[in-house]
């Protein structure tokens, strides 16, 4: 256990629905990020959320759109998503700046 | 934008000996990590090293960082098949400092 909690921890939806991931962390840090992890790709920084605030945007699909309703909170709502969409997807925070992160155990997503 | 690239993409050693893994990066640094990932789950902290330092140990891991070739070294030494995993630096970004860019990752397998 890293002290950061993904839900859920597979899912499998059709490109016309509507889900959304959840990321929860009692750390006590004030930086928050999603991460995409596909197949024989590194890791795809998406998302920065530093005390609430959004500070990347990593040119990420507005089909994709992450909230921060508070430090320890973070969620990424898909919609209308395609199936090279399909990956897993990965939720850290840390401290301050980009010291020591602290990674869930991400979300699989199939999109069919 | 991808920031680190490890090489070997892929090391297959024998259980006991050392296995070492390189990453070179592109632009200026304030600290360098290196992650493990066991299969299909989240990253796991191993070690960070600053940039004004050169070397630095933790248990069976020795991490160097030479600033001037831009690239780092993870040595782990009298390997144990529970060390097979995808090993992974990551960089911050002096522009952003919450912006933490990983490589493309070495697959280790350690053979019994």
């Amino acid at each position: 256990e890293t002290g950061v909690t993904q839900t859920p921890r597979h899912l499998v939806m059709g490109m016309t629905n509507k889900k959304s991931l959840k990321c929860e962390q009692h750390l006590g840090h004030n930086a928050m990020y999603w991460y995409k992890q596909s197949a024989k790709k590194p890791l795809e920084l998406m998302f920065v959320y530093n005390f609430k605030e959004q500070t990347e945007n990593n040119s990420v699909p507005s089909r994709f759109s992450p909230e921060c309703p508070n430090s320890s909170h973070l969620f990424l709502h898909l919609h209308t998503l395609q199936p090279e969409d399909s990956a897993l997807y990965l939720c850290a925070s840390s401290q301050e700046g980009a010291t020591e992160a602290f990674f869930g155990q991400g979300t699989r997503l199939t999109v069919v | 934008s991808q920031q680190g690239e490890e090489d070997p993409q892929a090391l297959s050693i024998q259980e006991g000996e050392n296995a070492t893994m390189n990453c070179s990066y592109k632009t200026s640094i304030n600290n360098l990590q290196w992650y493990r990932q066991n299969s299909g789950r989240g990253l796991v902290h191993l070690i960070l090293i600053r940039s004004n330092e050169r070397e630095k140990h933790s248990g069976r891991l020795r991490v160097t960082l030479d600033t001037s070739k831009k690239s780092s070294s993870l040595l782990i030494t009298a390997s144990r098949a529970a060390d097979t995993a995808s090993y992974f630096c990551a960089t911050d970004d002096a522009d952003s400092s919450y912006k933490l860019i990983f490589g493309s990752g070495t697959r280790l397998l350690v053979r019994p």
